[in-house]
């Protein structure tokens, strides 16, 4: 089964830009769940998106946002970029369901996006 | 309200020596419990999890975790470090199917 793929890898964008990252979840699975995570402030949760519908945000400003897609796959865009939101993003995907080991997640390798 | 902390951010020890990295959980509803191991430019891989049954969850590669209800911890120990095991070791806990909290995260340096 593959895994959780994100893209892009890395990416450069300059302060005021806005920014989409991809993610695809493992087949099957139907959350996905989004992460900053930074040196200073560590692995901070952005917002869970559960049959295209958010189900979970984190405290961030309204310049995060997200959507899911019919097929699981979700996207996170960032508008008026800041130098603060250089981070490595991170996108987790579980099944979700009444059992606990189906909400085990399984996280990607991220997107490192470095804002100039 | 749901909280994990790790109070060690970093903790050095020699190859083949024993290691402990501490975590404590505060919550007030039922809680599943979870190691992530982060290897330098990559993402989150499970390390080992526990969520019923035997408190004392072991897995292959050495490591173990014990879940403590009484003390709210999920300490995770492996008796004998190697260097490939130098990364970030981050605790989560998962309340009642609800969305993961994480700890500030521990980073492993073995040395040899």
């Amino acid at each position: 089964k593959a895994g959780v793929t994100q893209t892009p890898r890395y990416l450069i964008k300059t302060r005021g830009q806005q920014v989409t990252l991809s993610c695809s979840p493992i087949s099957g699975h139907r959350s996905v769940s989004w992460y900053q995570q930074t040196p200073g402030q560590g692995l901070q949760f952005l917002f869970e998106y559960f049959s295209e519908t958010q189900r979970n945000k984190g405290n961030f400003p309204g310049r995060f946002s997200g959507r899911q897609f019919s097929n699981s796959r979700s996207e996170m865009n960032v508008s008026t970029l800041e130098l603060g939101d250089s981070a490595l993003y991170l996108c987790a995907s579980s099944f979700r369901g009444p059992v606990p080991r189906y909400n085990e997640q399984f996280f990607g390798p991220g997107t490192r996006l470095t804002v100039l | 309200a749901q909280s994990v902390t790790q109070l060690d951010s970093q903790v050095p020890v020699f190859e083949e020596a024993p290691v402990e990295l501490r975590c404590n959980y505060s919550s007030s509803v039922s809680v599943y419990l979870f190691w992530y191991v982060q290897y330098p430019n990559q993402g989150l891989q499970l390390l080992l999890k526990y969520l019923s049954g035997s408190t004392l969850v072991k897995v292959i590669n050495g490591f173990e975790a014990e879940f403590n209800k009484s003390q709210t911890s999920f300490h995770l120990r492996k008796p004998s470090v190697h260097i490939s095991d130098t990364a970030e070791y981050f605790c989560a806990v998962n309340p009642n199917f609800n969305k993961f909290y994480f700890g500030s995260g521990t980073k492993l340096n073995v040395k040899p």
